[in-house]
């Protein structure tokens, strides 16, 4: 089963409005990741937050981390139309190397 | 830096034939990851390598799946015979950290 799961699978919003993606993971991890798709695309990569770490920032995206729940959130703040995009968490876990488990994803769409 | 770069973006061919997908990475990076992409599916990884050398191809499907690193910058994913089954999207990604830096992609159909 994926190590990741996203939540919810489809989540739409209009331009402006906030959007918030969970993600679920069942191993003790070393770092997890937030990346983005566009239709069509490859997976780009978004922030980094290591598990010793709670939230980090970058521009309007905002991540959490609950090492003792075992989740994440990622909050894209004062969405755009722009921000319309599946958007994957990848837990890497320690002694893996750079190896990294991909969930299932959130389809994110923001109209304008 | 062009980023990684994948070849070829489509890919149409009949059920039986082999099929080889290529992957060049970003320079300076030593890790190279191949993964498949579809609806069912989702995205799983099948083979990654570190330094050229394969660390784990647990996700490669079949034995008609084999994937080689010839040298620190290329890579091909070759399916031979390929089956209607194997149509997905192949991508494959690089690293040199923690973050993996993902080519475009090839569709490949397989009829």
């Amino acid at each position: 089963s994926q190590q990741g799961e996203e939540d919810p699978q489809a989540l739409s919003i209009q331009e402006g409005e906030n959007a918030t993606m969970n993600c679920s993971y069942k191993t003790s991890i070393n770092n997890l990741q937030w990346y983005r798709q566009n239709s069509g695309r490859g997976l780009v990569h978004l922030i980094l937050i290591r598990s010793n770490e709670r939230e980090k920032h970058s521009g309007r995206l905002r991540v959490t981390l609950d090492t003792s729940k075992k989740s994440s959130s990622l909050l894209i703040t004062a969405s755009r139309a722009a921000d319309t995009a599946s958007y994957f968490c990848a837990t890497g876990i320690s002694g893996s190397a750079r190896q990294l488990t991909f969930g299932s994803g959130t389809q994110l769409t923001v109209l304008p | 830096d062009a980023g990684v770069i994948q070849s070829p973006r489509h890919e149409v061919t009949e059920m039986g034939q082999e099929v080889t997908l290529r992957c060049k990475l970003i320079s300076g990076h030593n890790s190279l990851f191949w993964y498949r992409q579809t609806m069912m599916r989702g995205l799983e990884l099948l083979i990654y390598f570190n330094n050229n050398v394969p660390i784990d191809d647990s996700g490669m499907p079949e034995d008609r799946f084999s994937a080689k690193m010839p040298n620190a910058s290329f890579s091909t994913l070759k399916i031979q015979p390929s089956e209607p089954r194997d149509s997905a999207v192949y991508f494959c990604a690089s690293s040199f950290q923690d973050s993996q830096y993902f080519g475009p992609g090839t569709r490949l159909t397989v009829l």
